[in-house]
């Protein structure tokens, strides 16, 4: 257990709404990332951050933004939800000297 | 670049069946590989990696090699349960920095008893 919490694990929203996903470490790891899972695509990685206030754009970023204030914090915001944001996300840590991932439990996102 | 090719699937097999799941990659440098397996309704969990070239992953009765004069690192069981059934994912890690791990797109294995 890598310690990770993603809020709220459960979703549903209106196309047009804002939407922010969180997650929350507790072992003070300075690499984060989100994810989004899509059938037929595996994970594609949305943000990453590699510090307090340093992100940086991955795959798939259009319509997304991302925020870290405080190492234990990623939000993911989605700014004005479309349909084709409907997903699961997953938030993960890196485990620098092994280069392993630590997921979380994912968030479902249904944009109606 | 680094990328992750992975076997399509879905695979299903009888209890006991033997099981190969094809990885190939393509990395810059030497890159850390693992398989990683979602069980229903779960995030992904890390089922075994290896470091460096030759080197072999195990874990629950899962082995992959690490073969880089292959550019591969297939994962096998001698004898698959049913509380197997997952999607497994062969991702790569270029191990430098923040780089994003790459995956595969994932291969779904049912096994039926």
């Amino acid at each position: 257990d890598a310690g990770i919490t993603q809020s709220p694990r459960h979703k549903v929203t209106e196309t047009g709404t804002p939407v922010t996903l969180r997650c929350h470490q507790t072992e003070n790891h300075r690499y984060m990332y989100w994810y989004r899972q899509d059938p037929g695509h595996g994970l594609r990685l949305i943000h990453y951050s590699y510090g307090v206030k340093d992100t940086d754009k991955g795959e798939v970023s259009d319509g997304y933004s991302v925020s870290r204030s405080k190492t234990e914090d990623f939000l993911l915001t989605l700014e004005s939800a479309t349909s084709s944001q409907t997903s699961v996300y997953f938030c993960a840590i890196k485990e620098a000297s092994t280069g392993e991932l630590f997921f979380g439990e994912g968030s479902r996102l249904t944009v109606l | 670049g680094n990328s992750v090719t992975q076997m399509e699937g879905p695979v299903t097999l009888s209890e006991e069946a033997f099981l190969t799941i094809n990885c190939t990659y393509t990395a810059t440098g030497y890159p850390s590989l693992f398989w990683y397996v979602q069980y229903p309704g779960e995030g992904l969990q890390l089922l075994l990696k290896a470091t460096k070239a030759d080197d072999k992953g195990s874990n629950k009765g899962f082995e992959a090699t690490y073969r880089k004069e292959t550019t591969s690192f297939h994962l096998e069981k001698g004898s698959v349960q049913v509380s197997d059934s997952a999607v497994y994912f062969c991702a790569l890690s270029p191990r430098d920095g923040a780089n994003n791990l790459f995956f595969g797109t994932g291969t779904r294995l049912t096994v039926i008893p």
